[in-house]
Parts: structure tokens; C-alpha cells; sequence
């Protein structure tokens, strides 16, 4: 298997410009988590997708921020309009059993925001 | 409030110096506790679950264990290659998982 593929890898953008972050999760699990790592507040989970439903978005900062999960396969994570306090890595996880605690993490897409 | 912190932030090592990152937490109910690790440029990959005090897992020159207060992480012999930010995390009721901040490892030759 691939693993979790996310894009893209970097991203620069402008003050006020929409960024749409994408992730491909790995085959046949059910949940979705996307997470944010900062030198600051180190890794934030932002929301958690479960069978393509999302359960929980109380880590999402604020209303510039939304995520969907249309299937199984695929998520986005869009900034409008983004601002420089969101240049951060964000990460992309799937897990098949979130009891184990054992999460499949993307490589990230690392996100500058001028 | 849960939290979770990592002691120290960063540690260096020289090759073969064996050594111990902390992991203390304050959850009510604990679900497990999991170590990653984390190398530069790239994703948190998943080491370890402990579930109960007591417990201790082995991979190569790593073995965590765990407390009803706090879990060890004892790197032995240490290589370069196993310079990492080592990261633990446990899960709320919800099961999300909380991460500490990490111990940034560098092992020199």
C-alpha cells in the first residue's frame, strides 16, 4: 500500500488566498483525522473524520477553516482566506482501529502563508 | 484537563549512552498510551501501545514502559539512525489522541 498521500507538499501563498489541502487516506480505513504541528503548540488535531462522517471539529481554529470527506478516499482541508498565523505543517492520519492507537500519518504539507 | 507532557525537550547522545525520555499524563481513565516517532520533514510513525501498568514493549534498541502515572521510553546503545523527535500521546474518550510536545534525540557518532 502507499500509505497516506497528501498534497500537495508545500505550499506558498498570500495573505487573503484560499488553500485547499488534500488527502488520500489508506484503503479500507475508517477514520480521517487532520492535525496541525507548529514549533509553538506542537501537534493539534483539527478534526476527526469516522466512516466519512465527522465526529468531531472542535479543534478547528476558527470558521476560515472547513474540511469534507465526499468518500472513503479522499479529504480536503480548505483555508479561506488564510493568514500568515496559519503557516504551520499539517497532517493528514487514517487508523483502521483507533483502539490501538496506531495512526498512519501523510508526510504533510507544509503551508506558508506571506 | 488531560494533558500530557515530555521531559526533557531535547537530549543529546553520544553512540552507545543509554538514556530515558519521560512521558507523564493526567487523564481520567487511561485508554493506552502510544509512543511515535517523528524524523525531520516527515510523519509521526507509531512505535508502541501500553495499555495497563506494568506493561513493556521491545523494538530493537527501544523499550517503553509504563506506570499508572507516566511512561518511559529507554533508548540502549543508541545510534545515529535513532535520532528522532519521539513523541507519546493518548487518547481522550473520544479516542482522539493528544500528543505531548516531544523529545527532540540526536545521537552523535
Amino acid at each position: 500500500d502507499a500509505g497516506v498521500i497528501q498534497s500537495p507538499r508545500h505550499e506558498v501563498t498570500e495573505m487573503g488566498q484560499e488553500v485547499t489541502l488534500r488527502c488520500k487516506p489508506i484503503s479500507g480505513h475508517n477514520s480521517l483525522f487532520w492535525y496541525r504541528q507548529t514549533m509553538m503548540r506542537g501537534l493539534e488535531l483539527l478534526i476527526y473524520f469516522n466512516n466519512n462522517v465527522p465526529i468531531d471539529d472542535s479543534g478547528m481554529p476558527e470558521d476560515r477553516f472547513s474540511a469534507k470527506m465526499p468518500n472513503a478516499s479522499f479529504s480536503t482541508l480548505k483555508i479561506q482566506p488564510s493568514e500568515p498565523r496559519d503557516s504551520a505543517v499539517y497532517f493528514c492520519a487514517s487508523s483502521l482501529r483507533l483502539s490501538t492507537g496506531e495512526l498512519f500519518f501523510g508526510e504533510g504539507s507544509r503551508l506558508t502563508v506571506l | 484537563e488531560d494533558q500530557v507532557t515530555q521531559s526533557p525537550e531535547a537530549l543529546r547522545l553520544q553512540e552507545g549512552e543509554s538514556s530515558s525520555l519521560n512521558c507523564s499524563y493526567t487523564v481520567s481513565g487511561l485508554r493506552g498510551l502510544f509512543w511515535y516517532r517523528q524524523d525531520p520533514g516527515k510523519g509521526p510513525e507509531f512505535l508502541f501501545t501500553l495499555y495497563s501498568a506494568g506493561e513493556e514493549k521491545e523494538k530493537e534498541r527501544l523499550k517503553a514502559t509504563l506506570t499508572k502515572k507516566e511512561s518511559f521510553l529507554h533508548i540502549t546503545a543508541p545510534k545515529p539512525e535513532d535520532s528522532a523527535t519521539y513523541l507519546c500521546a493518548v487518547p481522550d474518550s473520544w479516542g482522539k489522541l493528544q500528543f505531548g510536545a516531544g523529545t527532540q534525540v540526536v545521537v552523535t557518532p
